[in-house]
């Protein structure tokens, strides 16, 4: 159950894109098209952007995208905004029936 | 509208046991899977249980095996998490999460959480 791989910062100016990157294994990210995207804000509870690789919930930003090849998953924001500035978290789930997340990545706003 | 509410943190010994649980409105729990998830001070998220509607399946991290067990009370719309053995690397924000109605067992609306601090 090791948790997956994510950068532990981006950083990007207003207007740009910037990409976040999730890499697990053949039993996690690269088995099934169940990998998440949740965005968090100091003190708040998770919020879910991205669910199976790259399907957005109603509400989310189209700013947002999600694509996966192998075994890496990656969550692509564009149009920079200053709101989101956040921590981002992937998920996948596992060929053990169990969830596992990323270590995390803080998005700073230049 | 979803409402998933913690209750059951708070400061406990090493060694020492606590109950979480996770008073769920607006929407009926016997059809969802759910989860817990845990923030330790300052880090990432931590998958900790899942269990499926019916509480057949019940899935743990390595951690947590033998030491932690959740159920559910459908009837009651309830959730719980008994943390046995507790120790200081437990300590963190513990979320329950509802899975999505669209993504099986995601974890999609989540609760405000409870803390849970083991010290001595």
């Amino acid at each position: 159950q090791s948790a997956l791989t994510q950068p532990a910062s981006v950083s990007g100016s207003p207007g740009q894109s910037v990409t976040i990157s999730c890499t697990g294994t053949r039993s996690d990210v690269g088995a099934y098209n169940y990998v998440s995207w949740y965005q968090q804000y100091p003190g708040k509870a998770p919020r879910i952007i991205i669910y199976d690789v790259s399907k957005r919930p109603s509400g989310a930003s189209d700013r947002f995208s999600g694509s996966k090849s192998g075994n890496t998953a990656s969550l692509t924001i564009s149009g920079l905004q200053a709101e989101d500035e956040a921590d981002y978290y992937c998920n996948s789930y596992t060929t053990s029936s169990t969830l596992v997340f990323g270590g995390g990545t803080k998005l700073t706003v230049l | 509208e979803v409402q998933l509410v913690e209750s059951g943190g708070g400061l406990v010994q090493p060694g020492g046991s606590l109950r979480l649980s996770c008073a769920a409105s607006g929407f009926t729990l016997s059809t969802f899977w759910m989860t817990w998830v845990r923030q330790a001070p300052g880090k990432g998220l931590e998958w900790v249980a899942n269990i499926k509607q019916d509480g057949n399946e019940r899935y743990y991290v390595d951690s947590g095996k033998g030491r932690f067990t959740i159920s559910r009370d459908n009837a009651k719309n309830s959730l719980f998490l008994q943390m046995n053995s507790l120790r200081a690397e437990d300590t963190a924000v513990y979320y329950c999460a509802r899975a999505g109605v669209v993504a099986g067992i995601t974890p999609w609306d989540w609760g405000q959480g409870t803390l849970v601090t083991v010290s001595s």
